[in-house]
């Protein structure tokens, strides 16, 4: 089952930042947090993961507080491609991925 | 460069029958996992296979079977389907050692319904 809290769904206008929380009570030291997300009729498409320091890439940025039991992906210019379910995974290793039911984030106009 | 191609993309078959599921992994990729997606629910973990070997299961029962070729595709079979075997069947390539840094490369599935 999976480990993480995620809420159900969120909406964010076009050309915002949308900031997708999520929870990790149970997370330990050595699990990674990874995220992610899988557009209507597709398959899920990694887009980020990180251990301890904030992370940034082309996709998104994720933040992790300071104690790992939370955490948060921000798309910083949402677009209606951005429209989709977010998964937040806790992933020890070379583990495979145990998805929850994500948070539907709409983005609109 | 292809990603990970899945074959049929939608599939209906009748309760009790048996069904192949096919998957090519993305070039360069030579471990691949299978995944089961309920409507409305995150992807389950189904099995995995590496060097035509099952290296992981889920919790999922023995109708649920696969094989790994040579050239690291894949099938996935189900034995005598029942009616919650509808789904999305989710194929998920990686290269060993490297997915943990760059995650998993996913097809966009096989819709498969039980009627």
């Amino acid at each position: 089952d999976a480990k993480t809290t995620q809420p159900p769904s969120m909406d964010c206008a076009e050309g915002r930042a949308a900031n997708l929380p999520c929870n990790h009570s149970t997370i330990s030291g050595n699990e990674y947090v990874y995220w992610y997300r899988q557009i209507h009729s597709q398959g899920p498409q990694y887009i980020i993961h990180g251990l301890k320091n904030n992370e940034t890439n082309e996709m998104a940025s994720l933040i992790i507080t300071e104690d790992r039991k939370s955490s948060t992906l921000i798309l910083p210019h949402a677009t209606l491609r951005d429209t989709a379910v977010y998964y937040c995974i806790d992933r020890l290793g070379y583990s495979t991925l145990t998805f929850g039911k994500g948070t539907m984030l709409l983005v609109s106009p | 460069d292809a990603g990970v191609t899945q074959s049929p993309t939608h599939l209906i078959k009748t309760r009790g029958q048996q069904v192949t599921l096919r998957c090519s992994p993305k070039s360069g990729h030579d471990t691949v996992s299978w995944y089961q997606q309920a409507l409305g629910q995150g992807p389950q973990f189904i099995f995995q296979y590496y060097e035509e070997e099952e290296r992981q299961r889920g919790n999922f029962p023995d109708r649920f079977s696969g094989h790994q070729f040579p050239n690291y595709s894949s099938e996935l079979n189900v034995n005598a389907l029942l009616l919650g075997d509808s789904a999305l069947y989710l194929c998920a390539s990686s290269e060993t050692g490297a997915a943990f840094n760059y995650g998993y490369t996913f097809g966009s599935g096989t819709r498969l319904t039980v009627v």
